[in-house]
């Protein structure tokens, strides 16, 4: 069973443009919401992260906004670059604070920006 | 760079062959988490050591087993590979165990 369902699979956008990708989760006891960046050939990279007591973080030009009454968070992307060209894995966890980080990931979004 | 070390980068072997996939952790990282990523499961959690010890496991076959040495490394030990078991296994580390993971590059294991 998918704890954290994201969609959509794959997005295209012009450069310049603003990148959407969302996330869905059913199990209240999440409190830790990541955005992993993933390229070919390479392992995932933490880009940005939310906790549940706060319903936006930006960092640069990424953007977590969250919904907790939804369940519900998703990743703005502004000013879309090629080299933003990746796969995009939202994620959530229960052990903020704990020794048991464990990671569910959604199925990942293949985003392609062109120039 | 993640700071998180995993040898070898590609892997082929048999099936019914035995494997040992070595990670690295980041300086000062206590725990490790090893992870497959395959096109059918996504990317999918295996196992957790924090400071030596299994704190917590998820989709681990029978077959696979791991360790975190004193020295805070860990090992994936593959055994009775099947074609299925071809995958991409990233470990990652965090500092007390916490949710805030780095990962590192990742092993291919490919099984013919």
């Amino acid at each position: 069973q998918q704890q954290v369902k994201q969609s959509p699979q794959s997005l295209i956008v012009q450069k310049g443009g603003i990148s959407i990708i969302n996330c869905a989760y059913e199990n209240t006891a999440f409190d830790y919401f990541p955005w992993y960046q993933q390229f070919p050939g390479k392992g995932p990279a933490l880009l940005i992260a939310i906790r549940p007591d706060v319903s936006e973080k930006k960092e640069g030009r990424f953007t977590i906004s969250f919904n907790k009454s939804a369940k519900q968070f998703s990743l703005h992307i502004m000013d879309s670059q090629p080299g933003d060209s990746a796969t995009y894995f939202c994620a959530a966890s229960k052990g903020r604070g704990s020794t048991l980080g464990r990671l569910y990931f959604g199925r990942g979004t293949q985003l392609t920006v062109w120039p | 760079d993640s700071g998180v070390t995993q040898t070898p980068k590609h892997l082929i072997t048999a099936t019914g062959q035995r494997v040992t996939l070595r990670c690295s952790p980041r300086s000062g990282d206590l725990s490790v988490y090893w992870y497959q990523q395959s096109l059918d499961q996504g990317l999918q959690f295996l196992i957790q050591y924090y400071n030596g010890e299994e704190r917590a496991k998820g989709n681990i076959l029978e077959r696979f087993s791991a360790q975190q040495f004193p020295d805070l490394h860990s090992e994936l030990n593959l055994s009775s590979l099947e074609l299925g078991d071809s995958a991409l296994y990233f470990c990652a580390s965090s500092v007390g165990g916490g949710p805030e993971q780095y990962f590192g590059p990742g092993t291919r294991l490919t099984v013919t």
